[in-house]
């Protein structure tokens, strides 16, 4: 079973603070690294993607990877009331059908 | 351009009923998923198109769920004889390859009395 885990949260940090969201995947053939970020009765939408071990920076938003300790992070700089979101970590596994894997995702609350 | 499409946006039926839910995928795309999403709940992945490759079907929870995608473009999950545990957000994504990334619908939310 291919899995991606990550804290359930809730994971609260008050405005203008760093938000870390971390995801474990246990696949170590995947190549493709997926954050999604999904408002409460909404459907998820991409904040960024990662191939390659190491920063990647968009913004706001950092991915971090390391493929060697199969783990994949989302920092969130000066974090908005707006931020305030449930987080999807997604993977890409192999074996039979290549596809997605999602994380059941953290929930942030950024405080004003 | 256009996204991802689903109809209809809410359903309610009553148990024992069958159901059709549509999506249209972004044009070109050629992979299409299924996937479900109870209150609260992560996403559970439920079928897989790619191109006209046999479909992954290996997260449908019974036998009552099936979908068809109908010329490598609209798909069609049906439910036979709901039940109320089928009461979920249904959401459709589609991507130009499989391990790519994924354009979500806005969801289909289907409530079995």
């Amino acid at each position: 079973q291919k899995e991606v885990e990550q804290n359930s949260g809730p994971l609260s940090v008050p405005e203008g603070a760093i938000a870390s969201l971390n995801c474990t995947y246990s696949d170590r053939g995947s190549q493709s690294f997926f954050w999604y970020r999904q408002y409460s009765g909404k459907s998820p939408e991409l904040i960024m993607f990662i191939y390659s071990n190491g920063d990647k920076e968009d913004g706001r938003f950092t991915a971090q990877l390391n493929k060697a300790s199969q783990y994949v992070s989302l920092l969130i700089r000066d974090s908005q009331p707006s931020d305030s979101a449930t987080y999807l970590c997604a993977v890409n596994v192999k074996g039979g059908s290549e596809k997605l894997v999602f994380g059941k995702g953290t929930k942030l609350t950024v405080n004003p | 351009g256009a996204g991802v499409s689903q109809s209809p946006s809410n359903k309610v039926t009553e148990k024992g009923k069958d159901v059709e839910l549509r999506c249209d995928p972004i044009s070109g795309h050629t992979a299409l998923y299924w996937y479900r999403q109870s209150l609260g709940q992560g996403l559970e992945f439920l079928i897989y198109f790619q191109g006209n490759s046999a479909p992954d079907k290996s997260g449908l929870p019974s036998d009552r769920f099936s979908a068809e995608r109908t010329g490598g473009s609209v798909s069609t999950l049906t439910i036979q004889r709901t039940q109320q545990e089928d009461s979920a957000v249904y959401l459709c994504a589609s991507s130009d390859r499989g391990r790519e990334t994924q354009y979500f619908g806005p969801g289909t939310r289907l409530l079995v009395l």
